[in-house]
């Protein structure tokens, strides 16, 4: 069973439009977060829920909007997409808030945006 | 801004040898985690170290925490070929759950 999954792995779109990546985690988690990974392979956290609520919302555009639907799902809408929000975007989750927890990420989704 | 710098940032070296990635920032961290990432996947945590000065060994890999809680290495001894990946850096941020993730080292490791 995977514990953090991601749909979809891979999504080739263009400029303007709006597209979602969708997360589940099985592990009975808390927490569940959304990173960025750019090209030089930094990754940035954007944002945390725990047990639906907004904790940690990075300087993200609000073009991003997390949604949380129950605490094993965390959806991510991106309105009017641009070119830099190319990268892969990992989603992940942790037992708890707080010091020194594992997070589990996802495999990732690779979003390219012409 | 809080910031975790990795050196070296790329590394390739011959199966056999050793090899020392460090993290190191001016902000103090209330924890430090190591993952390692493979192409296509998520980082999985190597190893969580949480007080200055700690040294953790998981078979041939050593971490340590600096004693000031600013800094970190990852040792690898008799590198293989199944060590090639992204090493991360991760620092904790106190009284959060954020974690700040060092810029990366790539190792290389050829048979």
């Amino acid at each position: 069973d995977t514990a953090v999954s991601q749909t979809p792995k891979y999504l080739v779109t263009q400029m303007g439009n709006d597209k979602s990546i969708k997360c589940e985690q099985n592990l009975g988690h808390d927490t569940m977060y959304w990173y960025k990974q750019d090209s030089k392979k930094f990754l940035k956290i954007m944002f945390s829920y725990n047990n639906k609520e907004l904790i940690i919302n990075e300087t993200v555009p609000n073009r991003f909007s997390p949604k949380s639907p129950d605490k094993a799902h965390l959806n991510l809408h991106i309105n009017s997409l641009e070119l830099g929000d190319s990268a892969v975007y990992f989603c992940a989750s942790s037992q708890n808030p707080g010091q020194g927890y594992e997070q589990y990420f996802g495999p990732g989704t690779r979003l390219t945006v012409t | 801004t809080q910031l975790l710098e990795q050196s070296p940032q790329f590394l390739s070296i011959q199966e056999g040898e050793n090899l020392t990635v460090y993290c190191n920032s001016s902000s103090v961290f209330s924890s430090l985690q190591w993952y390692r990432q493979e192409p296509g996947e998520g980082p999985v945590l190597l190893v969580t170290v949480v007080t200055g000065g700690e040294v953790k060994k998981l078979k041939r890999l050593t971490f340590q925490f600096g004693d000031a809680r600013k800094d970190s290495s990852l040792h690898i001894t008799a590198a293989q070929p199944g060590d090639t990946g992204l090493y991360l850096c991760a620092g904790g941020v106190w009284n959060t759950d954020k974690l700040i993730f060092g810029t990366g080292t790539r190792l290389q490791v050829f048979p």
